[in-house]
């Protein structure tokens, strides 16, 4: 069965600042990768998501992540953080079990 | 569209207890998955249903139970409730057909509470 893990539990960035989120997957294939993010109190909105092809995939709210085959890994990156930004952020695996979450990166943003 | 409703949105029960929580899918979907989510644990899966069969099932006790109707419309029941059920139960939908896993969308879940 697969598994993820998003090794920081909580980030704080500064507003205007790049953001690199970690994930690492563990699946002898090419799984489908998914980034969530789950604001207090509310589901879970898809961010984006990785199936197959270009391995840069760009989705909603200006993220981006980058699918990197040879390091397990699908780190999601924003150029320039916004305060409304600040909220939880989920990986996600499906391979031949269904949807693996990772714990989990709380995000904090500063003025 | 629509999309994924559950309700009640939240729900305060006492140990011993049983619960019954709805979910209406984006319609045309007919597949639905049930999560737990709790500070400890995560996001766990319980189960998924599609065309009213249930195609996976996670590693929860019997306690937790589901179905799927016709409509695509699911439920999930827990009985003799236990402290440690209080958690956020979120819903998602995907618009896969048979076989087959697409993307999941998640609602807002049912917060529940058990004294």
């Amino acid at each position: 069965a697969q598994s993820v893990t998003q090794p920081d539990i909580h980030i704080t960035v500064s507003e205007g600042a790049s953001l690199e989120l970690r994930c690492n997957y563990s699946y002898g294939a090419t799984p489908y990768l998914f980034w969530y993010v789950q604001s207090p109190g509310q589901g879970l909105q898809l961010l984006l998501k990785y199936f197959s092809g270009d391995t840069l995939v760009q989705g909603i709210k200006g993220f981006e992540a980058e699918f990197k085959r040879s390091q397990s890994s699908f780190n999601l990156r924003k150029p320039s953080v916004h305060w409304s930004d600040a909220a939880e952020y989920f990986c996600a695996v499906e391979g031949n079990t269904p949807l693996v979450f990772g714990k989990g990166t709380r995000l904090s943003v500063i003025a | 569209k629509a999309g994924v409703t559950q309700t009640p949105r939240y729900l305060i029960k006492t140990r011993g207890q049983q619960v019954t929580l709805s979910c209406s899918p984006i319609s045309g979907h007919r597949s639905v998955s049930w999560y737990q989510q709790t500070p400890g644990q995560g996001l766990q899966f319980l189960f998924e249903y599609f065309s009213e069969t249930q195609r996976n099932k996670g590693n929860f006790p019997g306690r937790f139970s589901g179905r799927q109707f016709s409509n695509s419309r699911s439920e999930m029941n827990v009985s003799t409730l236990e402290l440690g059920d209080s958690a956020l139960y979120l819903c998602a939908s995907d618009p896969a057909l048979a076989g087959g896993s697409q993307t999941q969308y998640f609602g807002p879940g049912t917060r529940l509470l058990v004294l």
